[in-house]
């Protein structure tokens, strides 16, 4: 099993749709989550670190199940430039090392 | 501006023939890494280090090696390059440890012949 596992997509969606995303991780013992967005053959960049109790950033929605090792991004009213692979970020091992998903791929549609 | 530069974007090599990429941050960073990535498989790491003179093995370090004399750089060298090491490498760096958030390089994407 992969220490962090995301579905690849692609997702294709109208503009203005709601769109959701999960990410299982491997390890209980991890203790930072993160979501990356990355460009077309760009560096990823961070969108959003995930908090236990759940955080909000505009139309950007991540939450954290521990009981279930997984994180989600909600995008809501989905906007062109949100086109983009949307990366699931774990910590994991004694390390405390990142393991970054394989994306999820998301092309918003006019 | 704060940044992680990396050098060259663009490399064709031929197997054997040793090169380096750079990568130099400004922010004062300790910890740095590097990362390849290849379609399906996402972001690899092949070395990070804690700071000045700590390196260590990340998942894919076979073929390469790295070296953290000073804080701000940390180059990649590929003593023999092979065609299964044709890739986009990333470098990256943050405050502390890896389990920060992480400022990377653009890439740099080579191809070894």
């Amino acid at each position: 099993r992969k220490e962090v596992e995301q579905d690849p997509g692609p997702f294709n969606v109208p503009e203005g749709a709601t769109v959701a995303f999960n990410c299982t991780y491997s390890n209980s013992a991890s203790q930072s989550f993160f979501w990356y967005r990355q460009d077309c053959r760009k560096e990823p960049k961070l969108l959003m670190s995930v908090y236990s109790s759940g955080n909000e950033d505009g139309r950007f929605t991540a939450q954290l199940n521990r009981a279930s090792q997984y994180i989600s991004l909600l995008i809501r009213d989905s906007k062109l430039s949100d086109s983009a692979t949307y990366l699931c970020v774990v910590n994991t091992g004694s390390a405390r090392q990142l393991t970054f998903g394989s994306g999820t791929q998301l092309t918003v549609l006019p | 501006e704060a940044q992680v530069t990396q050098n060259p974007r663009y490399l064709i090599t031929v197997t054997g023939k040793k090169l380096t990429v750079t990568c130099s941050q400004n922010m004062n960073h300790e910890y740095m890494s590097w990362y390849r990535q290849d379609p399906g498989l996402g972001l690899r790491q092949i070395y990070y280090s804690m700071n000045v003179e700590v390196t260590d093995k990340g998942d894919v370090p076979e073929g390469y090696k790295v070296s953290r004399k000073e804080k701000r750089n940390f180059p990649l060298i590929l003593e023999s390059p092979s065609p299964n090491q044709t890739s986009l490498y990333f470098c990256a760096s943050s405050f502390s440890s890896g389990a920060n958030v992480l400022t990377f390089g653009a890439g740099s994407r080579l191809t070894v012949l």
